[in-house]
């Protein structure tokens, strides 16, 4: 059972360079979602997915792009890197169905990936 | 926005119950009561929800208040692998669909051997 597998798990990279997180779930999951988590904070919303093809902003937007080509990977790309994006990015992913879609399908995490910029 | 409260830290012993607060005094009558918890370098981890009535499995119990403006998780006999930070969270299908994942700074829970 492998859930939500995250790409790399440990990256270093200096300002400006660019790179591309990658999240895969095997469950067969409608929606999924891109978090990160400062020291001593909860987890942030960046951007999260509905179904392949569709993407949505989150509570921290800025910085970041999402694409969903394919329903069971989410990828979270950052174009510039700046040192205010290092932090740890959670992958999340749950099924939508039902009258409440997906509110109430519990989130399935990643172990994260541990991200500093320099 | 309907929010939750929650101690920043608790202590507890080994194999004891834990009672865990969460105060969401403007809850609205569709918000769903979620828990979570997050364990050392990993991701978070579904612990338990619900709406009015009280509710149990295997990992936990939920406790609703009846005016529903408070909710207690409960362990009912903590071990060491329970310490764990725990999210509180209200999760509502009337509000902004992305509003509903956003995870407060929640309890970190110690566990004493």
């Amino acid at each position: 059972n492998a859930g939500v597998t995250q790409t790399p798990k440990f990256r270093v990279l200096k300002t400006g360079q660019s790179m591309t997180l990658l999240c895969a779930q095997d469950m067969n999951h409608e929606y999924m979602y891109w978090y990160r988590q400062d020291p001593g904070m909860g987890l942030r919303l960046i951007h999260y997915s509905v179904g392949e093809g569709t993407t949505a902003k989150g509570e921290v937007p800025d910085g970041y792009n999402v694409s969903r080509l394919k329903k069971q990977n989410f990828l979270l790309g950052l174009e510039s890197a700046a040192p205010s994006q290092t932090s740890v990015y959670f992958c999340a992913s749950n099924r939508g169905w039902g009258p409440t879609t997906g509110i109430n399908q519990p989130q399935h995490f990643g172990d994260g990936t541990r991200l500093s910029i320099l | 926005d309907a929010k939750t409260t929650q101690p920043n830290s608790m202590e507890s012993n080994e194999e004891e119950p834990v009672h865990l607060p969460c105060n969401h005094s403007t809850i609205s009558g569709t918000d769903y009561i979620h828990w979570y918890r997050q364990l050392p370098s990993q991701g978070p981890e579904y612990v338990i929800h619900g709406l009015t009535s009280n509710v149990n499995n295997r990992m936990a119990s939920l406790a609703i208040a009846e005016d529903r403006k408070s909710s207690t998780l409960i362990l009912h006999r903590a071990t060491l692998r329970d310490a764990a930070v725990y999210y509180c969270i209200l999760r509502d299908v009337t509000r902004d669909y992305g509003q509903n994942f956003v995870f407060g700074p929640g309890t970190r829970l110690s566990v004493l051997p």
